[in-house]
């Protein structure tokens, strides 16, 4: 009964392979986010979906493409790997217009050799 | 630049003691969130304040906000070994906007 659910939990995978996260919430919210933690624990927004429509799309390279299916789901696709991509990769959802918090899945540790 | 700057970045305390932590930003917000990230898990929300409330309280948290100063402070009151974790801001625009966080605030609670 886990609320936000990120797979794989870790990823290792070499320079210029394609790689997907997925990502989906029960909480019946509208609204999902990618952010991405550095290994100074600093978190930058990648991207939001809003009942499946981008509404955030932040100076992230093209290689990234996300992608939600339904308001229930948002996934990562990641080209071309490169070093720089090794970080970890939240997903997290809320509802749009009220103020409450954001509910994060456990993360997702991506490690490109 | 970033919006929320956390201060100290680290804070080493006895367990019973209180631990203050805080944060600074630079724009207006809508609403201020603290949430704690305990090593190689998620993020968890802990409280939230709107821009026109002063001071919030949930059990052992207390979270003020100076929107003069563009501040706020997450004050933890006789803290325990399980408290230990990083502790994070973020700050939202408008209702249901994006949150960008500081940069945080490492606490370590030795019993």
């Amino acid at each position: 009964d886990t609320a936000v659910s990120q797979t794989p939990k870790y990823l290792v995978t070499q320079m210029g392979n394609d790689k997907s996260i997925k990502c989906e919430q029960n909480l019946g919210h509208d609204t999902m986010y990618w952010y991405k933690q550095d290994s100074k624990k600093f978190l930058k927004i990648m991207f939001s979906y809003n009942n499946k429509e981008l509404i955030i799309n932040e100076t992230v390279p093209n290689r990234f493409s996300p992608k939600s299916p339904d308001k229930a789901h948002l996934n990562l696709h990641i080209n071309s790997l490169e070093l720089g991509d090794s970080a970890v990769y939240f997903c997290a959802s809320s509802q749009f217009g009220q103020e409450h918090g954001y509910t994060f899945g456990s993360g997702t540790r991506l490690t490109v050799v | 630049s970033q919006q929320g700057e956390e201060d100290p970045q680290a804070l080493s305390i006895q367990e019973g003691e209180n631990a203050t932590m805080n944060c600074s930003y630079k724009t207006s917000i809508n609403n201020l969130q603290w949430y704690r990230q305990n090593s190689g898990r998620g993020l968890v929300h802990l409280i939230l304040i709107r821009s026109n409330e002063r001071e919030k309280h949930s059990g052992r948290l207390r979270v003020t906000l100076d929107t003069s100063k563009k501040s706020s402070s997450l004050l933890i009151t006789a803290s325990r070994a399980a408290d230990t974790a990083s502790y994070f801001c973020a700050t939202g625009l408008t209702s249901g906007s994006r949150l960008t966080f500081g940069e945080g605030t490492q606490l370590t609670v030795n019993p």
